[in-house]
């Protein structure tokens, strides 16, 4: 079944360990990102990549960074890992212009 | 810069009861406009959404929303609630300049009441 697949599923992580979330999409969609969802907050935006080799910042890009090799794989890694990094991940892509965003089941990420 | 707002974060109603979950925008210019389901432990799922052309939209699972532009608004309303539409729902706003930003609002949880 085509869509995106997220990994790892969750994860507890020790403060200042490296961490990097992996994003696959086989719907061939040219742009991709990543958000953040917290309580009462809704999502943020972190990254994005409108194509393959090019990436931007989102409202929240502090303390992480992704790169865009191919279409398919859009990984989200966190240098250091701080406790307020704590929060549910979910990658998304979209076909064009003003199609929907699919997403992904998410990672759930603890930080201690 | 461009916003959502959602009025009520938790909206309980009785099982057959109106549902009207609230959305209101700031832009300078009509945006794209969606509404997303979140059940527990997963993604986002489309509802349904606004782009061009008729005002009043219908989605799926018997969801419909109008796009009142005087009012900057887009309120997600479903004549009879069912106990499966208790999820977490989100207004989201997509500038048609910029299309790389989709903003989120906070979301409104759903309840069900039977």
């Amino acid at each position: 079944i085509a869509g995106i697949t997220q990994a790892p599923t969750s994860q507890i992580l020790a403060a200042g360990r490296r961490m990097t979330l992996r994003c696959t999409q086989d719907m061939r969609h040219n742009a991709m990102y990543w958000y953040r969802q917290d309580l009462g907050l809704g999502l943020r935006l972190i990254h994005y990549s409108n194509t393959a080799g090019t990436t931007g910042k989102g409202e929240v890009p502090d303390g992480y960074s992704v790169s865009r090799a191919n279409t398919d794989d859009f990984p989200l890694t966190l240098a250091s890992a701080v406790p307020s990094q704590t929060s549910v991940y979910f990658c998304a892509s979209r076909r064009t212009d003003n199609s929907p965003l699919h997403f992904g089941n998410g990672t759930r990420l603890t930080v201690t | 810069a461009q916003s959502v707002t959602q009025l009520g974060s938790h909206v309980s109603v009785s099982e057959g009861a109106l549902v009207l979950l609230r959305c209101n925008y700031s832009s300078s210019v009509p945006p794209y406009l969606f509404w997303y389901v979140q059940y527990p432990n997963q993604g986002l799922q489309l509802l349904l959404k606004y782009t061009t052309g008729a005002t009043l939209v219908k989605g799926i699972n018997g969801f419909e929303a109008e796009f009142k532009k005087s009012e900057t608004s887009f309120h997600l309303t479903k004549p009879s609630a069912h106990m499966s539409d208790a999820a977490e729902y989100f207004c989201a706003v997509r500038l048609k300049t910029s299309y790389d930003k989709v903003i989120f609002g906070p979301g409104t949880s759903l309840s069900v009441i039977p």
